[in-house]
């Protein structure tokens, strides 16, 4: 199996841009898609990114995905950043036995 | 709209069992893969297992496997997960989530707390 790591904090001031990474430790991070989760303090979890690039409807258009086959790693980039961003995101992909794998989580504060 | 309502939570003791299920809605359940995912307290999120959209096929993160079991009835667009065996290391918020390769919908937990 793999896994999947991401870094424990970012920060970065309203109205910036910032991006977390997940990096695959094994395999291609391109063999799988990676999905992109939103959990604010006290909340469930959302989707904010399927298939690597992917936004749900509802999903601003502030919030992308890409993968980078040269460094195995996947990253979420949130643009236009507002304090209501602030939460925790955690990246999830799955391997060829149906068996899902998620990040340790990255918390983001919006300061 | 999707709706996913888990229901069963509770305090049971070390070793004791629960079954907890989930309330699917506003989609066509038969059709989609389902997962339960768990959070213990302050901790991230951890996979605990898949079903297929008719049950045939079943996965289970490696600390649950021969204690849990993932089961689900299209019939009444239901998902449910038996846990028996229970640990301390079990308590959790249990959510059920609705996959299409990655998960796309989630429901809003329900707390399991072993503990004596």
């Amino acid at each position: 199996n793999f896994m999947l790591t991401q870094p424990h904090s970012v920060s970065e001031s309203p109205g910036k841009t910032v991006t977390i990474s997940c990096t695959r430790s094994s395999g291609s991070i391109a063999s799988n898609y990676v999905q992109w989760y939103q959990q604010r303090p006290g909340s469930a979890p959302t989707t904010v990114i399927y298939e690597d690039n992917q936004r749900p409807s509802g999903v601003p258009d502030r919030f992308s995905g890409s993968i980078d086959s040269s460094s195995n790693s996947a990253s979420l980039t949130i643009s236009g950043l507002k304090t209501e961003d602030e939460a925790d995101y955690y990246c999830q992909s799955y391997d060829s036995s149906n068996h899902d794998v998620f990040g340790g989580g990255t918390k983001l504060t919006v300061l | 709209e999707v709706q996913l309502v888990e229901s069963g939570g509770g305090l049971v003791q070390p070793g004791g069992s629960l079954r907890l299920s989930c309330a699917a809605s506003g989609f066509t359940f038969s059709s989609y893969w389902m997962s339960w995912v768990r959070q213990a307290p302050g901790k991230g999120l951890e996979w605990v297992a898949n079903i297929k959209q008719d049950g045939s096929e079943k996965y289970y993160v490696d600390s649950v496997k021969g204690r849990f079991t993932i089961s689900r009835d299209n019939a009444k667009n239901s998902l449910y997960l038996q846990m028996n065996s229970l640990r301390a290391e079990d308590t959790a918020v249990y959510y059920c989530a609705r996959k299409s390769r990655g998960i796309r919908n989630w429901g809003q937990g329900t707390l399991v707390t072993v503990s004596s």
